[in-house]
């Protein structure tokens, strides 16, 4: 079964440094989303992303966060100056038109900043 | 009113036991509704979409009432497996998804 990949896993950064976290979404889907849980909260909607631009944003989605599809297969999600308040795991999403709106999550960053 | 609630549980309950959860939803222009299961420190993987006429998958229906603007998760014959949380999953827009904060459901043996 086709399936999201993210990487990496797992990363730990100091406060104030940039972060991107890299998904290859699901080929010859065309919709794409970040989320990010925070431990022990929901799962917040960032971002969604289709034909090169975003399409919706979250009030979290400020302009400390960006988004970019740099080669026609990665979606990378960039992070200005972490605060230890963006300590989270980040769901990167994809959605095609033929899968009746499914959303298809890979399986997690998990950002630590300290 | 939040865009998408549910009750956070924990529902405990003994196996093969029937259990409903609910989630309301805020936005009656919302068109696309599912239901999520997340495992604890995993991403969150389709249960099933809810569809307007209701619709079933095994041991799992689901329903949508549009008029009370809710949608509702049914699971028969609960097994040790069901364990985790669900979640309800709603469009606030043409591709925003929100998700409620989930309901943590355990079977007990």
């Amino acid at each position: 079964e086709p399936e999201v990949t993210q990487t990496p896993s797992h990363q730990v950064t100091q406060m104030g440094q940039e972060v991107i976290l890299r998904c290859v979404p699901i080929s010859n889907h065309l919709y794409f989303y970040w989320y990010r849980q925070i431990l022990g909260q929901k799962v917040e909607f960032l971002v969604s992303f289709y034909n090169n631009e975003i399409s919706e944003k979250s009030e979290i989605f400020d302009d400390q966060f960006s988004v970019e599809r740099p080669d026609g297969s990665n979606f990378t999600l960039k992070i200005r100056s972490t605060k230890l308040e963006d300590s989270a795991m980040y769901f990167c999403a994809s959605q095609g038109a033929a899968t009746g709106n499914t959303i298809y999550f890979g399986e997690g960053s998990w950002l630590t900043v300290v | 009113r939040k865009e998408v609630e549910q009750d956070p549980g924990p529902f405990n309950v003994p196996e093969g036991a029937t259990v409903a959860f609910n989630c309301t939803y805020s936005n009656s222009a919302s068109q696309s509704f599912f239901w999520y299961r997340q495992d604890c420190r995993k991403e969150p993987k389709l249960l099933m979409s809810v569809y307007s006429s209701g619709n079933e998958d095994g041991r799992f229906t689901a329903q949508l009432n549009r008029a009370s603007q809710y949608i509702s998760l049914l699971i028969r014959d609960s097994k040790l497996s069901d364990s985790a949380t669900y979640l309800c999953v709603v469009n606030v827009g043409t591709y925003k998804y929100i998700f409620g904060t989930g309901t943590r459901l355990k079977v007990l043996a």
